[in-house]
């Protein structure tokens, strides 16, 4: 099993250039969450997908939207980038279901700079 | 906002030594996770602690919970060079789907 993929690893844009951050789990998890890290912020969660069919704000999701398009995929769009969306961006997915975990999987980021 | 928050922000030991980290939450939990993250890498998931459960074991790792303080600690013993990383609680609410991170713990253990 992969896990949990995201792509692309880097990515540099201008502002106002779009983009979407892809990400895949193999697991058969029910949720899927999208986090962005900047140094001394820990992470903040921007969306999440509770369920295939559903999505929520997190604590940050100005300037972004998301996409779970099936059960194993959940995008993250910047429509219009701006330089405070330099971050590294990880997706993750839990079961979430009574007997098979609450722990959350990471994928292995993407390194977002915007110029 | 930031539900956890580790304590010391980092932490320098030497090969051998034990290291406890603290975490300290604000609302009531169903359970408090602890995550790993190697430079550069992903998270990756090392224990959870329920609410009802005050002490839990894993490998080198042991984990305490005291919901009347609010607080968790992670104690690595006989601490390796590879256990140089950056850990995080996190709080799992159970009302929602989501976690709470903290800002982290930098461990270094020097060989």
């Amino acid at each position: 099993n992969a896990g949990v993929t995201q792509t692309p690893k880097f990515q540099v844009l201008k502002t106002g250039q779009s983009m979407t951050l892809q990400c895949a789990q193999d697991m058969n998890h029910n949720s899927m969450y999208w986090y962005r890290q900047d140094p001394g912020m820990g992470l903040r969660l921007i969306y999440y997908s509770a369920s295939e069919g559903t999505t929520d704000k997190g604590e940050v999701p100005n300037g972004y939207n998301v996409s779970r398009l099936n059960k194993r995929e959940f995008s993250l769009r910047l429509e219009s980038a701006a330089p405070s969306q330099t971050s590294v961006y990880f997706c993750a997915s839990s079961a979430r279901v009574r007997g098979q975990g609450y722990e959350q999987y990471f994928g292995p980021g993407t390194r977002l700079t915007v110029t | 906002s930031q539900q956890g928050e580790e304590d010391p922000q980092a932490l320098s030991i030497q090969e051998g030594e034990n290291a406890t980290m603290n975490c300290s939450y604000k609302t009531s939990i169903n359970n408090l996770q602890w995550y790993r993250q190697n430079s550069g890498r992903g998270l990756v998931h090392l224990i959870l602690i329920r609410s009802n459960e005050r002490e839990k074991h894993s490998g080198r790792l042991r984990v305490t919970l005291d919901t009347s303080k609010k607080s968790s600690s992670l104690l690595i013993t006989a601490s390796r060079a590879a256990d140089t990383a950056s850990y995080f609680c996190a709080t799992d609410e159970g009302s929602n789907y989501k976690l709470t991170f903290g800002k982290g713990t930098l461990l270094t253990v020097n060989p």
